[in-house]
């Protein structure tokens, strides 16, 4: 069963750690994508990677980090620099032209 | 990068056909359109794409004009089930695969 997952669902840390979110795809896809949610807004751009070992910055990648090791897998680091790390976090990996799959999020909440 | 313009929000009834316009006037001669819908708390789902004239699956159609200034995502007879965010997206052409989401469009089905 192909696709692209994410863990975990809820997520839940105390200001000044830091913290990361997984995303696993079994599409066999090269390009990879996390995205940022903000209660009803749109998606922003964090970061992406067009192939294993390169990813480049999206619009807010400030505060955010990430590596690509793995064709399956792209793991987003929330620093304490993110100064609002409270959102939606979507990761999505990308076949065809531009036609993105998206995994289920995670809502990261830091109090 | 292409910029879209959509509307903030649209209100429909069941059984009628919604519309939705997108306006992307840089469109660069490679990009396509591509629009996905967004349910709360889900990441968006790929609806359809298209280059020019227009596209046809089971779930809507895309209109294109030839001068692919704009595009029209039209849903035929919505039901309360379609009540969901709308994104028109264009490819980036400033090299790679970089695609940034706009604001969207909040479609309302009502009874």
């Amino acid at each position: 069963d192909g696709g692209i997952t994410q863990s975990p669902k809820y997520l839940f840390r105390k200001e000044g750690q830091n913290v990361t979110l997984s995303c696993e795809q079994n599409l066999n896809h090269d390009a990879m994508y996390w995205y940022r949610q903000d209660p009803g807004q749109g998606l922003r751009l964090i970061y992406y990677s067009q192939i294993v070992n390169d990813f480049q910055k999206g619009d807010i990648a400030e505060g955010y980090s990430v590596s690509r090791e793995k064709k399956e897998s792209f793991p987003l680091t929330v620093t304490s620099a993110q100064k609002n790390p409270t959102a939606f976090y979507l990761c999505a990996s990308m076949g065809g032209i531009h036609e993105q799959y998206f995994g289920p999020g995670t809502r990261l909440t830091v109090t | 990068l292409a910029k879209t313009t959509q509307p903030i929000s649209m209100d429909s009834y069941e059984g009628q056909e919604v519309n939705i316009t997108c306006s992307h006037n840089n469109i660069a001669t490679n990009d396509y359109i591509t629009w996905y819908q967004q349910f709360p708390s889900q990441g968006p789902r790929f609806i359809i794409q298209g280059y020019k004239t227009k596209v046809t699956n089971e779930v809507a159609s895309l209109f294109i004009p030839a001068d692919r200034k704009s595009s029209t995502l039209s849903l035929p007879r919505v039901s309360l089930s379609d009540t969901a965010v709308y994104y028109c997206l264009v490819g980036d052409t400033g090299g790679g695969n970089k695609l940034t989401f706009g604001t969207g469009t909040q479609l309302k089905v009502e009874l």
